[in-house]
């Protein structure tokens, strides 16, 4: 079955480093997402990628945040010079528009950890 | 105000027993999709059932169903007969057609089943 893929599953990092986090979504998924999920609370909407370009952001995906698709593959997250409030759970979801339910499919998630 | 609303934090039920969890939205698109998702602690989302904002029946997909009151904006999910590894959190989600691509999430519910 499809999945979604996402590494690290772990990373812990120092206050102020850049960090990437990377996805493969599946193959004929159209619609690209990264959510995050900060300890024991909600899952909060990052941001959205369609047609090579963001399509949403929420008001969590400021300057320091970014993402890219650069082979057709690979959807990576970079955080620029990560926070102390960033540590939380990171997922990345595909979607695909064409089925009807449109459900998201959700990677296992990349756990960033930043002293 | 909330897009999607979950008022019980926690749930306790009896294995083999049925459980419903709360779920409204707040939306004033006609064109909508209600998931439901579920996170063990290992963390992952696991997508468990839709109900389309069109659909006339209730969605049912094994032993959860999809209590659907469309004048009452709610989506409450029923586990029938629970079993020790329902155990986890339960997200209740809304896409959008006016927001294109973004799903916006409730604050989960957490569910033990007690043996």
């Amino acid at each position: 079955e499809p999945e979604v893929t996402q590494t690290p599953s772990h990373q812990v990092t120092q206050m102020g480093q850049e960090v990437i986090l990377r996805c493969v979504p599946i193959s004929n998924h159209l619609y690209f997402y990264w959510y995050r999920q900060i300890l024991g609370q909600k899952v909060e909407f990052l941001v959205s990628f369609y047609n090579n370009e963001i399509s949403e952001k929420s008001e969590i995906f400021d300057d320091q945040f970014s993402v890219e698709r650069p082979d057709g593959s690979n959807f990576t997250l970079k955080i620029r010079s990560t926070k102390l409030e960033d540590s939380a759970m990171y997922f990345c979801a595909s979607s695909n528009w064409e089925v009807p339910t449109g459900e998201l499919f959700f990677g296992e998630g990349s756990r960033l950890t930043v002293l | 105000a909330q897009k999607i609303t979950q008022t019980q934090p926690g749930m306790f039920v009896q294995e083999k027993e049925a459980v419903t969890l709360d779920c409204t939205y707040d939306t004033s698109d006609q064109s909508y999709g209600l998931f439901w998702y579920k996170q063990p602690s290992s963390g992952e989302m696991i997508f468990l059932i839709y109900q389309g904002s069109y659909d006339e029946q209730n969605a049912t997909e094994g032993r959860y169903s999809l209590n659907f009151q469309k004048a009452r904006k709610s989506a409450n999910l029923v586990i029938s007969a629970s079993q020790l590894g329902d155990s986890a959190m339960y997200f209740c989600a809304m896409r959008e057609s006016n927001t294109g691509n973004q799903f916006y999430f409730g604050t989960g519910t957490s569910l033990t089943v007690i043996p």
